[in-house]
C-alpha cells in the first residue's frame, strides 16, 4: 500500500502553460505539505494545510495555488509556468502530536520541467 | 524564522569507517529534529529523529546527538556500508503547525 501518491511522476510543458499536481495520502494525517527540492537538492517548505486549513504559505508566487479537497488530499496548480519552476516537487503528511510535529512521510516526487 | 546549516556538503568514507554530519539551527525555540535519508531518485525518508528532552539517541548503526545550549546536532553512522551512500538531509521545527526547515544536504559516498 502507498502511504503518500503523487502524480504524475514526470511532467514536461511549455512556458506559459497551467499544469496540476495532485497528491493522496491514505495514513490518516492531518497535515499535509508541499516541498520544493531544486537542482541543488534543497529542500524547501512551500505550503502547509491542517484540516484542509492553509496554515503556512511561504514566500512562493501567487502562481503556484495549493487546493486541498479533504485531508487526504492536497494538490499544486501552477499557472503560467516559468523556466524556474523546473524542481523536483515533494508532497508530504504527518500526524500532529500535540506541540510537537510527526514524522513526516514523502510522496515520490513529481519531476517537473519547463521549456 | 529558523535557519538551519549543514556541514559537509560533501563526505567519502571508506566502508567501515564512521561518518559524522553537523548541522547548526537558529531559534532556540525548536524542539524536534529530524535525519532524513534520500537515495538517488527517491524520496526523502526519516532514518532517526530526536526531540529536545532527549541528548541522545541510538538506532543500531545510527546516532543522533543534541546540544541545545550550543544549537547543534549531530548525526554518526558508524561501520558505515555502501548502501548508506545518499543525500543526508538534518532539519529542525519548533513544533505546532510548523513546517520543518531542512539543512543544504551532504552527499555521503562510502567506498568498498
Amino acid at each position: 500500500d502507498t502511504a503518500v501518491s503523487q502524480t504524475p511522476k514526470y511532467l514536461v510543458t511549455q512556458m506559459g502553460n497551467d499544469k496540476s499536481i495532485k497528491c493522496e495520502q491514505n495514513l490518516g494525517h492531518d497535515t499535509m505539505y508541499w516541498y520544493k527540492q531544486d537542482s541543488k537538492k534543497f529542500l524547501k517548505i512551500m505550503f502547509s494545510y491542517n484540516n484542509k486549513e492553509l496554515i503556512i504559505n511561504e514566500t512562493v508566487p501567487n502562481r503556484f495555488s495549493p487546493k486541498s479537497p479533504d485531508k487526504a488530499h492536497l494538490n499544486l496548480h501552477i499557472n503560467s509556468l516559468e523556466l524556474g519552476d523546473s524542481a523536483v516537487y515533494f508532497c508530504a503528511s504527518s500526524q500532529l502530536q500535540g506541540l510537537t510535529p510527526g514524522e513526516q512521510f514523502f510522496g515520490p516526487g513529481t519531476r517537473l520541467t519547463v521549456l | 524564522g529558523e535557519n538551519v546549516e549543514q556541514h559537509p556538503s560533501t563526505l567519502s568514507v571508506q566502508e567501515g569507517d564512521s561518518a559524522v554530519i553537523k548541522c547548526t539551527y537558529s531559534d532556540s525555540a525548536s524542539n524536534y529534529f529530524p535525519w532524513y535519508k534520500q537515495e538517488l531518485g527517491k524520496r526523502p525518508q526519516l532514518i532517526i529523529d530526536i526531540r529536545s528532552n532527549v541528548g541522545e539517541k541510538k538506532d543500531q548503526r545510527i546516532a543522533v546527538t543534541l546540544n541545545k545550549t550550543a544549537k547543534h546536532f549531530s548525526l554518526h553512522i558508524t561501520e558505515t556500508q555502501p548502501e548508506d551512500s545518499a543525500v543526508y538531509f538534518c532539519a529542525a521545527s519548533r513544533g505546532g503547525r510548523r513546517a520543518l526547515t531542512f539543512g543544504s544536504g551532504t552527499r555521503l559516498q562510502v567506498q568498498p
